[in-house]
């Protein structure tokens, strides 16, 4: 049982690149959600998805796409990287809302220069 | 919108020291609450969380929580901190209903010291 796991775990692009993260995760969890965190600024939602096929905006979601084709995968892409990209990238999953803890993988280093 | 505070930017403790970390939250419905703990160079980890009963919530590791309505507050404590604890720890709100994504605060680092 892996838990979640993101792919990357580091990345340099270059102005203007474009690139996808990916996340997975085997526990079955329905909701799916990608936050990326820089410092003194905590977690920030960029987008999230209640289940297979749905997707959601969060806090910060310019600049990103996202895609839920199957359930234990949850795509995360830049169209046109920009300097104020550079952050880390994590992946959660839970089963729901509400009362539910959200698993977290380890995190994308992306520096885009 | 929700919104949760963290006043504390870093704390640096002494080992056996005691602990507390605020957290106040802003939303006028019932809420859930959780606290969560970043070791350094890893992912999150839940310590704890609150959503109904005892407002005194224990936790992992020693950790314990109180949620006080009144103060819209959950505050994080332990009363003796080792040098592992070393680490940013993230409040977290959510409403009790509803499908609504958690809301994190900008975090509190502790550094515990020898």
């Amino acid at each position: 049982n892996a838990g979640v796991t993101q792919t990357p775990k580091f990345r340099v692009l270059k102005t203007g690149q474009s690139m996808t993260l990916l996340c997975a995760q085997d526990m079955n969890h329905e909701y799916m959600y990608w936050y990326r965190q820089d410092p003194g600024m905590g977690l920030r939602l960029i987008h999230y998805s209640v289940g297979e096929g749905t997707t959601a905006k969060g806090e910060v979601p310019d600049g990103y796409n996202v895609s839920r084709l199957k359930k234990q995968n949850f795509l995360l892409g830049l169209e046109s990287a920009a300097p104020s990209q550079t952050s880390v990238y994590f992946c959660a999953s839970s089963y729901y809302e509400g009362t539910y803890e959200q698993y977290f993988g380890p995190g994308t280093r992306l520096t885009v220069t | 919108a929700q919104s949760v505070s963290q006043h504390n930017h870093h704390v640096i403790l002494s080992e056996a020291a005691s602990l507390e970390l605020g957290c106040n939250y802003s939303y006028g419905g019932t809420v859930n609450l959780f606290w969560y703990v970043q070791y350094p160079g890893q992912h999150l980890q839940l310590l704890l969380k609150y959503f109904s009963g005892d407002p005194l919530v224990k936790g992992i590791k020693g950790f314990e929580a109180e949620f006080i309505k009144s103060k819209f507050s959950f505050n994080l404590r332990k009363p003796s901190v080792q040098w592992s604890d070393t680490a940013e720890y993230f409040c977290a709100v959510n409403a009790f209903s509803g499908n609504t994504p958690l809301v994190f605060g900008k975090g509190t680092r502790l550094s515990v010291i020898a």
